[in-house]
């Protein structure tokens, strides 16, 4: 079945830093790929979507290119900030399906 | 415009009690989703509404798990009895449509406590 790798955490930046969360995937058809947020003490938001091959989700300064060749769907930050510190979750989903998730990435950013 | 709503946030009960968790939906949303999510995983599906049909509770375990949407908006998730691995937050998501490309938002969860 479909499934989703994120790397494990947790991931600890200073501030300004540069951040990468890898993700890859495996699915049949052609899936749609997401990045929810979760900031302490708040439910899941969406932070990002790509719904198709070459696709970039950009949001909050976040950025995700949907790589069907590397069947990867990385999540970068240029410059963190302490606000940023949550878990992220990578997830997908194929057609009519429910979103399969990630494990999760906890990361926190120290001043 | 109000997010999806759940209550009771948090919930400390005794094993072989039961338990609701409730969800309001944001208005207009047809599906409504209940999730599950362990510690230090990710949530994972328990049963997908489509107004109020349940379209997808292949990981519902129903011997213990019951869900309803009646009139197609508010939903009630239930166990009973409660097992002590049925610690975890309950989450309730909500989306305008049923396809993959359509945003699930999610509310705050229920964090259940079985001692």
């Amino acid at each position: 079945g479909d499934s989703v790798t994120q790397m494990e955490g947790p991931v600890t930046l200073s501030e300004e830093a540069f951040l990468t969360i890898n993700c890859t995937y495996t699915a049949t058809g052609y899936p749609s790929l997401f990045w929810y947020v979760q900031y302490p003490g708040e439910g899941l938001q969406l932070l990002l979507k790509a719904t198709k091959a070459d696709d970039k989700g950009s949001n909050k300064g976040f950025e995700a290119t949907y790589r069907k060749e590397t069947t990867s769907f990385h999540l970068e930050k240029g410059s963190v900030q302490v606000s940023d510190s949550a878990v992220y979750f990578c997830a997908l989903s194929s057609g009519n399906t429910p979103l399969v998730f990630g494990k999760g990435t906890r990361f926190s950013v120290i001043a | 415009e109000a997010g999806v709503v759940q209550s009771p946030r948090y919930k400390i009960i005794e094993k072989k009690q039961p338990v609701a968790f409730w969800c309001n939906p944001i208005s207009g949303h047809n599906t409504l989703y209940w999730y599950l999510q362990n510690l230090g995983q990710g949530p994972e599906l328990l049963i997908r509404y489509e107004n109020e049909e349940a379209v997808d509770d292949s990981q519902l375990p129903k011997d213990r798990f019951s869900a309803e949407r009646l009139k197609g908006v508010d939903s009630t998730l239930k166990i009973q009895p409660a097992e002590l691995g049925d610690s975890a937050v309950y989450l309730c998501a909500s989306s305008l449509g049923r396809t993959g490309t359509d945003t699930q938002y999610f509310g705050p969860g229920t964090r259940l406590t079985v001692l």
